[in-house]
């Protein structure tokens, strides 16, 4: 149980355009979910906190304009990178909670190159 | 605030051998406490973690970790490591799950014959 599902798994863009990367709970509902940015050989940054059907709250320093996210079910959110540029490259990483006992379950991950 | 410190970047240990990363936080308030396990170009699993009760925590794949409020640590241990458990090591805490997660820089974890 506990299971996030990201899609997809990697993505290569060409830069200004917009890429859409998901993160469903499948067998729970999930009102917050966390979206992370990670660079290579280094730890997660926390973008974002994603609330179901209300605003997500950015991080110091994150572009809002830039990382769109929608929160739009119990079980959804989206991360739209817009107009992307070859610095927006990362692993980017959501995560979501069932509840307190089970602590928080990672997805897979999605490797965004911006070429 | 929250912080979670992990003191070593990198640690180097033989097959079988036991192996020691260090975790230390502050905060103001109480905290749930974690430790994950990334291996490349994928997302975190969960090893153990600390919510409250017992001290002494046993996760998966034979890893503990024991809770330490007067230092506020909480170090991960395993007595025999094998190959496989290379990979980078995370600590994490947060106040509560609807709340966001700290994470430590990491440490990795190399294991060799």
């Amino acid at each position: 149980g506990a299971v996030v599902s990201q899609h997809p798994s990697w993505v290569i863009c060409k830069s200004g355009t917009s890429v859409k990367i998901e993160c469903r709970s499948l067998d729970f509902q999930a009102t917050t979910m966390f979206w992370y940015r990670q660079f290579p050989k280094q730890s997660l940054m926390l973008m974002a906190t994603s609330n179901e059907g209300s605003k997500a709250t950015y991080e110091q320093g994150v572009e809002k304009d830039k990382f769109l996210i929608n929160h739009a079910s119990l079980t959804l959110s989206t991360l739209t990178v817009t107009s992307a540029h070859p610095e927006d490259s990362s692993f980017y990483i959501c995560s979501a909670s069932p509840g307190t006992v089970y602590g928080y379950t990672f997805g897979s991950g999605t490797r965004l190159t911006v070429v | 605030a929250q912080s979670v410190t992990q003191l070593d970047s990198q640690v180097p240990v033989f097959e079988e051998a036991p192996v020691e990363l260090r975790c230390n936080y502050s905060s103001s308030v109480s905290v749930y406490l974690f430790w994950y396990v990334q291996y490349p170009n994928q997302g975190l699993q969960l090893l153990l973690k600390y919510l409250s009760g017992s001290t002494l925590v046993k996760g998966i794949n034979g890893f503990e970790a024991e809770f330490n409020k007067s230092q506020t640590s909480f170090h991960l241990r395993k007595p025999s490591v094998h190959i496989s458990d290379t990979a980078e090591y995370f600590c994490a805490a947060s106040t509560g799950t609807a709340s966001k997660l700290t994470f430590g820089t990491g440490t990795r974890l190399q294991v060799t014959l």
